[in-house]
């Protein structure tokens, strides 16, 4: 595809239960980072990758969060027995590689709320 | 991460030049200012990102300050589709995978 694409574009679910939200990269970006938009709120860091390494998760906001990302390209977030704060847009962003001078494109974002 | 200031809230008319201002006092030699805008309900966009000369693109301009401790972001002719959130962002090394830093940005109105 063209752009960043993110999977689903809503998600409703409900406490306690496990959630994967899904990103595909533009083809032959190496950086992806993902990002969370609550609601009237600005875009706070979760996690990077380069590669299919993540050499910061120190945005991730608990234990409950983790992601990964196979073959340099698809990269999941998954969140275990949410709770009603996790209720956010969750967006993801790729770039050719984690230099300044490189402009990020983001996706769509998946709304997740939960209930 | 060195910080940006920007006025919450800006109006425009349509077809008139828009200014976005933007103070970055702390910058550092290596940080490159960087433009992001937000439409409703849609993932960031990226606009423009300079150094030290002004940039133009199809977009907008960016005018950077000789000492770039400012820059402006410069809308030539505003559209209804260029209301938005504006966010000036620095780019730095010290920012681990250069990731970037979203503060509050500037809320554009435009007027029809």
């Amino acid at each position: 595809g063209a752009g960043v694409s993110q999977s689903p574009s809503n998600k409703v679910t409900e406490k306690g239960k496990d959630v994967e939200l899904r990103c595909d990269p533009i083809s032959g970006h190496t950086a992806l980072y993902w990002y969370r938009q609550s609601l009237g709120q600005g875009l706070e860091f979760l996690i990077y990758f380069q590669g299919n390494s993540a050499p910061d998760k120190s945005g991730l906001p608990s234990d409950r969060f983790s992601a990964e990302r196979t073959g340099g390209s698809v990269s999941t977030l998954t969140i275990q027995r949410t709770q009603q704060e996790d209720s956010a847009v969750y967006l993801c962003a790729s770039s050719p590689w984690t230099g300044l001078n490189t402009e990020a494109f983001f996706g769509q974002g998946t709304r997740l709320t939960v209930v | 991460d060195a910080k940006t200031t920007q006025p919450n809230s800006m109006e425009s008319n349509e077809e008139e030049p828009v200014h976005l201002p933007c103070n970055h006092s702390t910058i550092s030699g290596t940080d490159y200012i960087h433009w992001y805008r937000q439409l409703p309900s849609q993932g960031p966009e990226y606009v423009i990102h300079g150094l030290t000369s002004n940039v133009n693109n199809r977009m907008a301009s960016l005018a950077i300050a000789e000492d770039r401790k400012s820059s402006t972001l410069i809308l030539h002719r505003a559209t209804l589709r260029d209301a938005a959130v504006y966010y000036c962002i620095l780019r730095d090394v010290s920012a681990s995978g250069s990731r970037l830093t979203f503060g509050e940005g500037t809320q554009l109105t435009v007027n029809p």
